[in-house]
């Protein structure tokens, strides 16, 4: 257990719609990242937030937005969602900026149909 | 980011040790890990030099870096049927900027 909490685990949605994945990063952690996994590109960046500011961007689409709230969770939001969005969505966390040790967890499986 | 590469498959027997071999490609990059995922699992946090080392070990697992050549290699030890799994290689790119930068990892398969 990484003690990085992801909800939900799975979901399906239709295109067009609009889904919010959700991250509690682990006890102390200020930096959350999000990464999206898929077969063909494998994992990518998308985003990355400290103490509740955005710190660094990856392949993010503008469809996609994420905050960090002031207890440090965070959310990952998908809209318009297309069929080429189905993948896993990672959450990450570590203590820094530049942490050393960055934590993923469980991931968010979804499926746009 | 730039790309980091691995091979895609690995085939040892139980007992043997497994070399996983990554090729980065930013010479700034201050960490570089090895991360192992199974099935329905997230990455998991293996193991992780900083770029002034040569050398880690922790347990059955050694890392070895060349910071000339920008290579980066995982042994295992002793590989066991409860290694088998994906191995991704990561380089913190740009000082953090950039976020992890992954290979498209390494399928180890262990024979018995």
């Amino acid at each position: 257990d990484s003690g990085v909490t992801q909800t939900p685990k799975h979901l399906i949605t239709a295109t067009g719609q609009r889904v919010t994945l959700r991250c509690s990063p682990r006890s102390g952690d200020l930096s959350v990242y999000w990464y999206q996994q898929s077969l063909d590109q494998g994992l990518q960046f998308l985003i990355q937030y400290y103490n509740g500011e955005e710190r660094a961007k990856g392949n993010i689409l503008e469809r996609f937005s994420a905050q960090q709230f002031p207890d440090l969770h965070s959310e990952l939001n998908l809209s318009s969602l297309e069929l080429g969005d189905s993948a896993l969505y990672f959450c990450a966390s570590s203590s820094g900026t530049s942490g050393n040790t960055i934590y993923f967890g469980e991931g968010s499986w979804l499926t746009v149909v | 980011g730039e790309d980091v590469e691995q091979s895609l498959f690995l085939s040892v027997r139980e007992g043997d040790s497994s070399v996983i071999n990554c090729t980065y490609t930013d010479s700034s990059s201050t960490y570089l890990y090895w991360y192992k995922q199974e099935p329905g699992a997230g990455p998991q946090l293996l193991t992780y030099i900083f770029s002034n080392m040569d050398m880690k070990q922790d347990q059955r697992l050694t890392v070895l870096l060349n910071k000339k050549d920008k290579h980066l290699s995982l042994r295992i030890a002793d590989t066991q049927t409860g290694d088998s799994a994906i191995y991704f290689c990561a380089e913190l790119q740009g000082g953090g900027a950039d976020g992890l930068t992954f290979g498209k990892g390494t399928h180890l398969i262990i024979q018995p």
